[in-house]
């Protein structure tokens, strides 16, 4: 079945701690993002990419970094320096050309200990 | 000012009724449109796609945009239970720097009841 993976969908961040959410497609899309949403303020993007080894900032880059070795795989990186993590966290992906039609992946709640 | 803005309902109605969902935007660059599904802790799904200002139809659902006013609209005949969700609309301007960026609204919560 071609899709996108998010893993996991739970994760606990301690104070001071960094964590990484994992994204995978096999959907042969070559444009990634990232998005968090909280309640009552629908989805900001965090990063995206277009294509391996090149990325952009979104609406909400600090505090977060992302990579893009292969074309399947879009990790993010929450860093200690994001102050209030907690949140929903949603991987899309689309092909070039189609960027307005984005895919979701399910989702990875964080939370902090 | 949010660049779009959704009513965030609740929204309640009974099964079968028709149902219209509603965003407003300032940004006058935009020009794709799209309403995504998304069910309680799960990832949005894209509903409907239109490009510029118009009407699409989708089996019970129909997407209209009314660019002059900068107001877009999703209307559900015959709600059913499974319509149960919050609906998202997302807009995008297309092209150059902000090829793929979406600006979402805040969501309305849905419930259709038996």
């Amino acid at each position: 079945d071609g899709g996108i993976t998010q893993s996991p969908k739970y994760l606990f961040r301690k104070e001071g701690q960094n964590v990484t959410l994992s994204c995978e497609q096999n959907l042969n899309h070559d444009a990634m993002y990232w998005y968090r949403q909280d309640p009552g303020q629908g989805l900001r993007l965090i990063y995206y990419s277009q294509i391996v080894n090149d990325f952009q900032k979104g609406d909400i880059a600090e505090g977060y970094s992302v990579s893009r070795e292969k074309k399947e795989s879009f990790p993010l990186t929450v860093t200690s320096a994001q102050k209030n993590p907690t949140a929903f966290y949603l991987c899309a992906s689309s092909r070039l050309g189609s960027q307005e039609t984005q895919y979701f992946g399910p989702g990875t709640r964080l939370l902090v200990l | 000012q949010k660049e779009v803005e959704q009513d965030p309902g609740p929204l309640s109605v009974p099964e079968g009724a028709i149902v219209s969902l509603n965003c407003t935007y300032s940004n006058s660059a935009f020009q794709y449109f799209m309403w995504y599904r998304q069910y309680s802790r799960k990832g949005p799904e894209l509903l409907m796609y239109t490009y510029s200002s118009g009407n699409k139809e989708d089996g019970r659902f129909t997407a209209q945009v009314d660019k002059s006013s900068k107001y877009i609209s999703l209307f559900i005949r015959d709600s059913q239970p499974s319509d149960s969700a919050t609906y998202l609309c997302a807009m995008s301007e297309g092209g150059g720097t902000s090829y793929g960026k979406l600006t979402f609204g805040q969501g309305t919560i849905l419930t259709v009841h038996p």
